[in-house]
């Protein structure tokens, strides 16, 4: 059975670091993993993709510049890391697997990790 | 980038009832064009990609259509647990971008 399972919810500061993950299960790690953004009571927004078989990696220009997103293929997880957490970074992160077909849908999702910033 | 936009954004309706929902691209997508469903507090779900291929498992009151770069989903008569939120997303080319989500609510 396909599975992506995330990181627990986090609890964070202003000006802290943080590396959620997304560790993939019952597949080949070899489909391009997605990171979406969804702030409370509000759409998704994609934030970006890697491919776990070369690292190559594809953001969002709202999000270029602001996260890091990297893999591990030796333990088939993906991540996502920010270098310093602002209070508008509070959300709802889910990652994301694409299928190979060659279209960019996503066919299954994580869970889900509920990001809180706040002093 | 390509924009995607989604009416309505939300609608009031009734069990039975045969709902549609439209998503536009500010561009040709071709057909590569994904519908999703959110339940609140859940993951989306995957239904239709390619703008009419019907996920395994997903019902078939739920169907997609169009082309290149207006797309509809159309539940055919709607059921307790397709009140949700639902979004398109254009799976044709970096960056992806979904739509702003329609909620299909309990008239």
């Amino acid at each position: 059975e396909v599975q992506l399972v995330q990181s627990g919810a986090e609890l964070k500061k202003p000006g802290e670091s943080l590396k959620i993950s997304c560790k993939g299960l019952g597949f080949t790690f070899t489909h391009w993993i997605g990171w979406v953004r969804q702030m409370p009571g509000k759409g998704l927004e994609w934030m970006g993709n890697i491919y776990p078989g070369d690292s190559e990696t594809r953001y969002s220009p709202s999000f270029q510049g602001q996260v890091t997103i990297s893999v591990d293929r030796s333990i088939s997880t993906a991540y996502l890391q920010w270098k310093r957490l602002k209070a508008s970074d509070s959300a709802m992160y889910y990652c994301a697997r694409q299928d190979d077909s060659g279209s960019f849908e996503f066919d299954y999702w994580g869970q889900g990790t509920l990001v809180t910033v706040s002093s | 980038d390509i924009q995607m936009t989604q009416s309505p954004s939300s609608v009031s309706t009734s069990v039975g009832d045969r709902v549609t929902i439209s998503c536009r691209a500010s561009q040709g997508i071709d057909r590569w064009l994904a519908w999703y469903q959110q339940k609140p507090g859940k993951a989306p779900k995957l239904l239709i990609s390619e703008a009419s291929t019907l996920q395994s498992g997903v019902p078939s009151r739920f169907s997609g259509s169009g082309s290149g770069t207006h797309f509809t989903l159309t539940i055919s008569s709607l059921q307790p647990e397709d009140f949700a939120t639902y979004y398109c997303q254009q799976a044709d080319s970096f960056p992806l971008t979904f739509g702003g989500g329609t909620k299909v609510e309990i008239k």
